[in-house]
């Protein structure tokens, strides 16, 4: 079966650091982009970060450019998604997701639950 | 001024047709983008539909069925989603994306009411 399971999701205060992960298995991990995406609480998505094949070439939405890295590693099946001085307003539940065509991005993992708060 | 904007709710009725709009911001020319759309329901990750350029560039997602499909209006610089025969189960969120200067960008999303 085709999955993505993330984790290392919870709470965190403001400036504080948080590294997410996204483990892939049933498919050739390496043979596919992946991007991050997150939800705020009620409101709709946001796409946040994509990674080529390589894991060399990437992209960022603005809103966290400087503050957010996004890495993979093709041996373990694994997607990353450091994130550095956080915002109350990075609270949301982040998605990694696999782009199996351009722009059709199949299977999304469920999802894992980011609160930054004092 | 948003790269996408989709109305924020619609209703329509059991059987009926919908047609989600998708409107890409002045000096964006929908000509030239192929629009994606997404369907998601609480508490469920988003749901690749369909991929959508022009009549002999689009893709179907697997398992989607073909009373969902899409199309564009130029004079409105839109993609548009439309589904037909609507059935309780396509009550959701609906999202358009596009690629957009090196970056995936998401319209801020339509709920679809079927009442």
């Amino acid at each position: 079966e085709v999955q993505l399971v993330e984790s290392g999701g919870g709470l965190v205060q403001p400036g504080g650091s948080l590294r997410l992960s996204c483990a892939a298995s049933g498919f050739t991990f390496s043979s596919y982009e992946m991007m991050w995406v997150r939800q705020a609480p009620g409101k709709g998505l946001e796409w946040i970060s994509h990674i080529r094949i390589s894991g060399s070439t990437m992209f960022y939405a603005d809103s966290v450019k400087g503050r957010f890295t996004i890495s993979r590693d093709n041996a373990k099946n694994s997607l990353y998604l450091q994130m550095d001085s956080l915002r109350d307003e990075d609270t949301a539940v982040y998605y990694c997701a696999r782009e199996y065509k351009v722009g059709c991005f199949d299977p999304w993992g469920q999802g894992t639950l980011v609160t930054v708060s004092s | 001024q948003a790269v996408l904007t989709q109305p924020a709710s619609l209703s329509a009725s059991p059987g009926a047709s919908a047609s989600l709009t998708c409107t890409l911001r002045s000096g964006i020319n929908v000509g030239t983008y192929w629009i994606y759309w997404y369907q998601q329901k609480p508490g469920s990750p988003p749901h690749y539909l369909l991929g959508y350029k022009s009549d002999s560039d689009k893709h179907q997602g697997s398992g989607v069925p073909s009373r969902f499909s899409g199309s564009k209006d130029a004079s409105a610089n839109a993609g548009i989603l439309l589904i037909s025969g609507l059935q309780s189960e396509d009550e959701a969120d609906y999202y358009c994306l596009i690629w957009h200067s090196n970056a995936w960008v998401f319209g801020g999303g339509t709920k679809l009411t079927v009442l």
